[in-house]
């Protein structure tokens, strides 16, 4: 089975300032990783995916996360934050081999809070 | 595309009640997954159809869940009977292998209330 964690559940930022959010995952095979955001009121929208290949991948809104292997890491990161970025952020895994590999398995959640 | 459309949006009821919650998922999607969403459990899948076909419910906390997908444009949860405890923001999304079934759209949700 696969676990995540998102080391932070609050971060506080002033807009225009760098923020990364942590994610480290547990997993004995191979997995796919994700980062989500959740607007208030509103369903989840995909930030990025890391499926194979570099191991930077880079999503929308400006955001960009690393897959380290060794760490079990996928932090997100975005060099200069606005105040829409204000949400949550869900980091997500599912095992890339064998059955169900399109169950998701979430993180708690990192709620990103932007200050003017 | 619409996206994927959940009904209602709202749902208050009593204990005990039948609660019957609704996704129709993007057109041409052959995935479709029931998530709940509470702040002591975070995002939990309940159950995933394959082209209308349930795969794995594991997910299901019990007997009282159940969900159904008729035809590929449809899906239903239901909640017989209710219980306060199932109190939650119950979220359909959608995707289709063509994008490698990793890439969930996500409706709305439903924020179920049961007092």
């Amino acid at each position: 089975a696969q676990s995540v964690t998102q080391l932070d559940s609050q971060v506080p930022v002033f807009e225009e300032a760098p923020v990364e959010l942590r994610c480290n995952y547990s997993s004995s095979v191979s997995v796919y990783l994700f980062w989500y955001v959740q607007y208030p009121n509103q369903g989840l929208q995909l930030l990025l995916k890391y499926l194979s290949g570099s191991t930077l991948v880079k999503g929308i809104n400006g955001f960009e996360a690393e897959f380290n292997k060794s760490q079990t890491s996928f932090h997100l990161r975005k060099p200069s934050v606005h105040i829409s970025d204000t949400a949550e952020y869900f980091c997500a895994v599912s095992r890339n081999s064998g059955g169900s590999n399109y169950k998701l398995t979430f993180g708690k959640g990192t709620l990103l809070t932007v200050n003017p | 595309d619409a996206g994927v459309i959940q009904s209602p949006r709202h749902e208050v009821t009593e204990m005990g009640q039948e609660v019957t919650l609704r996704c129709k998922p993007i057109s041409g999607h052959d995935y479709l997954f029931w998530y709940r969403q509470t702040m002591m459990r975070g995002l939990e899948l309940l159950i995933y159809f394959n082209n209308n076909v349930p795969i794995d419910d594991s997910g299901m906390p019990e007997d009282r869940f159940s969900a159904k997908m008729p035809n590929a444009s449809f899906s239903t949860l239901k909640i017989q009977p209710s219980e306060p405890r199932d109190s939650a923001v119950y979220f359909c999304a959608s995707s289709f292998l063509g994008a490698g079934a990793y890439e969930q759209y996500f409706g709305p949700g439903t924020r179920l209330t049961v007092t």
